[in-house]
């Protein structure tokens, strides 16, 4: 089946550095890929949609200039945490798809982000 | 606006059978899902509805009547390990995945 590589699992950076996760499709072509964030006992709340070779499109409320989505590839989507802040921990997942199916959306395993 | 409601948590025990209700108002509709979310891990496919009905998958089904904007959840023979996170997300018009907030299910002994 579909498989998505989200790298690192966890991370811990001091409060004004930048992270990035990545998150990669296996063996498929995602076309479009999707990045949320889960705060502790909460659902995911979808930040972002990217589309390969274009620009995101983020979802209200979401700094653009803060959350750097980058698309470059069929196969990887980046995600740049820029100046993160100890609010900015978190559980980020990214999503890909690229499949005809309607219901063809796999998960990464995730990225626990701790900030201090 | 979008609003997925679903029960906050549930408690159920081992060999039993639950039910989790999951109602939803959404911008357009394209399917729903089911999710399995452990403690600290991602999302786990369990199902995906687009038509009305009940579907079937092994000790798992989900329901769904689009007229209503009602799904649910069914499991039957319940085990220890099915002591996770269920979330009813929505496959709106624009092709994103919307979650609700999921029900935490306990299982006891």
């Amino acid at each position: 089946g579909a498989v998505v590589s989200q790298h690192p699992s966890w991370v811990i950076c001091k409060s004004g550095t930048s992270v990035k996760i990545e998150c990669r499709s296996l063996d498929f072509q995602a076309t479009t890929m999707f990045w949320y964030r889960q705060f502790p006992k909460q659902s995911l709340m979808l930040m972002a949609t990217s589309n390969e070779g274009s620009k995101a499109t983020y979802e209200q409320g979401v700094e653009k200039d803060k959350f750097l989505i980058n698309h470059a590839s069929l196969t990887l989507s980046t995600l740049t945490v820029t100046s993160a802040h100890p609010e900015d921990s978190s559980f980020y997942i990214c999503s890909a798809t690229g499949r005809q199916e309607r219901w063809g959306y796999t998960f990464g395993s995730g990225t626990r982000l701790t900030v201090v | 606006g979008q609003n997925i409601d679903q029960p906050t948590e549930m408690t159920a025990t081992e060999g039993a059978i639950v039910q989790i209700n999951c109602t939803y108002q959404t911008s357009g509709f394209n399917g729903l899902f089911w999710y399995q979310q452990h403690a600290g891990e991602a999302p786990t496919f369990l199902s995906y509805n687009v038509l009305d009905g009940l579907e079937e998958k092994g000790r798992f089904s989900s329901f769904l009547s689009r007229s209503k904007g009602y799904s649910y959840l069914l499991l039957k023979e319940l085990q220890m390990k099915d002591s996770a996170s269920y979330l009813c997300a929505v496959l709106n018009r624009d092709d994103k995945i919307i979650f609700g907030k999921g029900t935490r299910l306990h299982i006891l002994p």
